[in-house]
């Protein structure tokens, strides 16, 4: 069974458009978090959820929404797509309180915008 | 603030030993991650210490924190080519508890 898993895994789409990605946990955790990894490997947190609220939202541009309907979901959608968006963006979850918090990820989303 | 640093790239030989090193700045880390991240796959937590313990050994896996120095490694006994992959260091702190990767160390494994 996949912990953390996020669809889909491979996207290409037009500058302009709009498109999500979709994150569901099955490890009970309550917080949820998207970051973003760029060609250099970057690693960047985006967004973190901790009970459906949003705790953590670096400086993303507005085009970014996170939408979390219930603590197992974590939903980013992206609107008028431009060429930086271009990245793996990761979706991850942890248990705010526990043993080390370790933060569990997905495959990640290869979004490619052309 | 919180800024985690690291050297891009390292190679070794296999069955020698690799250490890869990290620095952070945030005084109030709590916990100091390693995850390994293989070639279009997601990260892999490898080990992470409590900011009270300065070492803690896992099989193959040594981590040594130096938190006067702000100063994180990882040593890998007799590396591998399956060890081959980008090595991250993260680091939690503050209130929420953000977790903030560094910028990646990848390891080659010379056969």
């Amino acid at each position: 069974d996949t912990a953390v898993s996020q669809t889909p895994k491979y996207l290409v789409t037009q500058m302009g458009n709009d498109k999500s990605i979709k994150c569901e946990q099955n490890l009970g955790h309550d917080t949820m978090y998207w970051y973003k990894q760029d060609s250099k490997k970057f690693l960047k947190i985006m967004f973190s959820y901790n009970n459906k609220e949003l705790i953590i939202n670096e400086t993303v541009p507005n085009r970014f929404s996170p939408k979390s309907p219930d603590k197992a979901h974590l939903n980013l959608h992206i609107n008028s797509l431009e060429l930086g968006d271009s990245a793996v963006y990761f979706c991850a979850s942890s248990q705010r309180e526990g043993s080390g918090n370790t933060i569990y990820f997905g495959e990640g989303s290869w979004l490619t915008v052309v | 603030g919180e800024d985690v640093e690291q050297s891009l790239f390292l190679s070794v030989r296999e069955g020698d030993s690799s250490v890869i090193n990290c620095t952070y700045t945030d005084s109030s880390s709590t916990y100091l991650y390693w995850y390994k991240q293989e070639p279009g796959a997601g990260l892999q937590l490898l080990t992470y210490i409590f900011s009270n313990m300065d070492m803690k050994q896992d099989q193959r896996l040594t981590v040594l924190l130096n938190k006067k120095d702000k100063h994180l490694s990882l040593r890998i006994a007799d590396t591998q080519t399956g060890d081959s992959a980008i090595y991250f260091c993260a680091e939690k702190s503050g209130g929420y508890q953000k977790v903030t990767f560094g910028t990646g160390t990848k390891l080659q494994v010379i056969p």
